[in-house]
């Protein structure tokens, strides 16, 4: 079974421009999470969707969004980039993303806004 | 003060070595706490998870929970260089899953051959 691929690997952006990045899940999977991390704060949540609704969401402004597809492909878009968005960015994928699922991650896009 | 704290490290160490890593936290809430290893250029990937307290052994992985004193750790056994990476415990109050979790910073574990 192939595993969750994100794409693009690697990014480069300035500021002020808008970025959007791209999460395939494991087939089968319904739940999508995306995350940040950052070597200062780690990985943090940024939000969850479940067959194509947005069901949580963390504690990020709102140039933050994402959306799921009805295949369960994921996009995150971040808008007006900052240089505090520069991170790694990753999607993990789930069958129900609730109990005692497992979270398979991606290996990430690494973005950098100068 | 953060939710979970981990010693970012790196910890270096001789092949074979016992590695014992750690994280306190300050939710009674948490339920759920979980070992992820990561390889560099790669994500997390799920070790092991525990449910409450208590101890949980997986060929050369422990995962210990203790909390009464919010303290909980992963102890590998006859370390190899393979198991160079970094460890993140995460916790959550509810399931193992995305929402709520709260990660570590992750700790840089060096096994030298």
């Amino acid at each position: 079974k192939a595993g969750v691929t994100q794409t693009p690997r690697y990014l480069i952006k300035t500021r002020g421009q808008q970025v959007t990045l791209s999460c395939s899940p494991i087939s089968g999977h319904r739940s999508v999470s995306w995350y940040q991390q950052t070597p200062g704060q780690g990985l943090q949540f940024l939000f969850e969707y479940f067959s194509e609704t947005q069901r949580n969401k963390g504690n990020f402004p709102g140039r933050f969004s994402g959306r799921q597809f009805s295949n369960s492909r994921s996009e995150m878009n971040v808008s007006t980039l900052e240089l505090g968005d520069s991170a790694l960015y990753l999607c993990a994928s789930s069958s129900t993303g609730g109990g005692t699922d497992t979270q398979y991650f991606g290996p990430g896009t690494r973005l950098t806004v100068l | 003060q953060k939710e979970v704290e981990q010693d970012p490290g790196p910890l270096s160490v001789p092949e074979g070595a016992i590695v014992s890593l750690n994280c306190t936290y300050s939710n009674s809430a948490f339920q759920y706490f979980m070992w992820y290893r990561q390889y560099s250029r790669k994500g997390p990937e799920l070790l092991m998870y525990t449910y409450s307290s208590g101890n949980k052994e997986d060929g050369r992985f422990t995962a210990q929970v203790d909390k009464s004193s919010k303290y909980i750790s992963l102890f590998i056994r006859d370390s190899q260089p393979s198991d160079s990476a970094t460890y993140l415990c995460a916790m959550s109050e509810g399931y193992t899953g995305g929402f709520k979790t709260i990660f570590g910073a992750g700790t840089r574990l060096f096994v030298k051959a």
